[in-house]
């Protein structure tokens, strides 16, 4: 079955450390996404990717950092820099980044807790 | 730019209560139109979409009709029923752009 995973599904770490979010998707997709959901609010974007090698600031990028050196990967770092962590994040495909009608796929989410 | 609207929540119905979920949009184009679910602890899934004017789009007995001249994409059900407790957003995509959700709108629905 096609889709997005993303791992761990909980990840708990201390004030101070980097933790990196898995995202693998087997949709093809060129155009990936990551947002971040906070209790009773929207989404935010954080960083979104066109295509391989490339990727973009969203609208709070401050103490994030992502890579995607392959299609179906878009790893997001948290940092030290960031400084309220805890929330949950979501990573999403598109087939394009603009693509106008075609939706977006989403992963199950990482709930992230920073003790 | 663009942007989305909706009703601010939570709502709570009975079950077989009738659902209106209000959403407006701002574009700049004509932008496609969506509604996404989120379950308790998970992603976002797809529940409907509609890509132009007077389109009607329909899954699970949800509905929603894309009203250019209200820049309206009201989200309906007949009769609602438990396990439609979620959390609905409502966003829209235009070529070129990025995406833009709404900021969800809670329903929870009692037996």
């Amino acid at each position: 079955d096609g889709g997005i995973t993303q791992s761990p599904k909980y990840l708990f770490r201390k004030e101070g450390q980097n933790v990196t979010l898995s995202c693998e998707q087997n949709l093809n997709h060129d155009a990936m996404y990551w947002y971040r959901q906070d209790p009773g609010q929207g989404l935010r974007l954080i960083y979104y990717s066109q295509i391989v090698n490339d990727f973009q600031k969203g609208d709070i990028a401050e103490g994030y950092s992502v890579s995607r050196e392959k299609k179906e990967s878009f790893p997001l770092t948290v940092t030290s820099a960031q400084k309220n962590p805890t929330a949950f994040y979501l990573c999403a495909s598109s087939i394009a980044f603009s693509s106008g009608s075609y939706e977006q796929f989403f992963g199950p989410g990482t709930r992230l807790t920073v003790l | 730019g663009n942007s989305v609207t909706q009703m601010e929540g939570p709502v709570t119905l009975s079950e077989e209560a009738f659902l209106t979920i209000n959403c407006t949009y701002t574009a700049t184009g004509y932008p496609s139109l969506f509604w996404y679910v989120q379950y308790p602890g998970e992603g976002l899934q797809l529940l409907l979409k509609a890509t132009k004017a007077d389109d009607k789009g329909s899954n699970k007995g949800f509905e929603a009709t894309y009203r250019k001249e209200t820049t309206s994409f009201h989200l309906e059900k007949g009769s609602v029923q438990v396990s439609d407790s979620a959390v609905y957003f409502c966003a829209l995509s235009e070529t070129g752009n990025q995406f833009y959700f709404g900021t969800g709108t809670s329903l929870t629905v009692i037996p």
